[in-house]
């Protein structure tokens, strides 16, 4: 069966590091994969969605990888800032159910 | 431009009593859904409208609960009889080209 997997612990980094956040899907080829925030209490907020046949995208320090072989995005918050703490779900898409991760707590600490 | 909204805002109910929430989506949102969020998973599609026909039901427990998109705008979900394991978040969204846009949700707990 189609599964998504995020990393279930929280990711704990420092004020102005690097976030890295992966997203792992199994058993379906999505045609594209959106990154979603989510705060507590809280609907989903879109991010950014990267297509099958691009590599890489960017939104100001925000990074989306997207590696088909692998089966596997990366997402990546440069310069990172307490504001940025939040649940941050990914969805992969196409001619699918629409389906999310579970999503992965960033805790970003000043 | 006006977000997705969603009421109530939060629901208490005991099991087996029915409970309903309603969606107004964004205009000219052609597509709209409901999900459920349990606690600590990610969103679980329940039902996908497409104007005011079903596109996909097939994770919708159809046994108590019901989705209607009258007139292609705004929808309901009904859950009827309510269980213990319904309490969550119920979630309303809609799209038009890429993301979609999700609402604050209705926290529904069932005791």
């Amino acid at each position: 069966s189609q599964k998504i997997e995020q990393n279930s612990e929280a990711l704990n980094i420092q004020e102005g590091k690097t976030a890295t956040l992966t997203c792992n899907y199994t058993n379906y080829s999505p045609a594209y994969l959106q990154w979603y925030r989510q705060d507590p209490g809280r609907g989903p907020v879109f991010l950014l969605l990267i297509r099958e046949n691009e590599k890489e995208k960017r939104k100001e320090r925000l990074k989306v990888t997207f590696d088909t072989t692998l089966k596997q995005s990366l997402f990546h918050i440069t310069a990172s800032q307490p504001a940025d703490s939040a649940t941050y779900l990914c969805a992969p898409g196409g001619s699918y159910i629409p389906t999310f991760g579970r999503g992965t707590s960033l805790i970003v600490h000043p | 431009e006006a977000g997705v909204a969603q009421s109530p805002r939060y629901k208490i109910i005991e099991k087996r009593q029915s409970v309903a929430f309603w969606c107004n989506p964004i205009s000219g949102h052609a597509t709209l859904y409901w999900y459920q969020q349990i606690l600590g998973q990610g969103p679980k599609l329940l039902i996908q409208f497409q104007n005011n026909g079903v596109v996909d039901d097939s994770q919708l427990p159809k046994d108590r609960f019901s989705a209607e998109r009258l007139k292609g705008v705004d929808s309901t979900l009904k859950i009827q009889p309510a269980k213990l394991e319904d309490s969550a978040v119920y979630l309303c969204a809609s799209s038009y080209i890429g993301g979609y846009t999700f609402g604050s949700g209705t926290r529904l707990t069932v005791v």
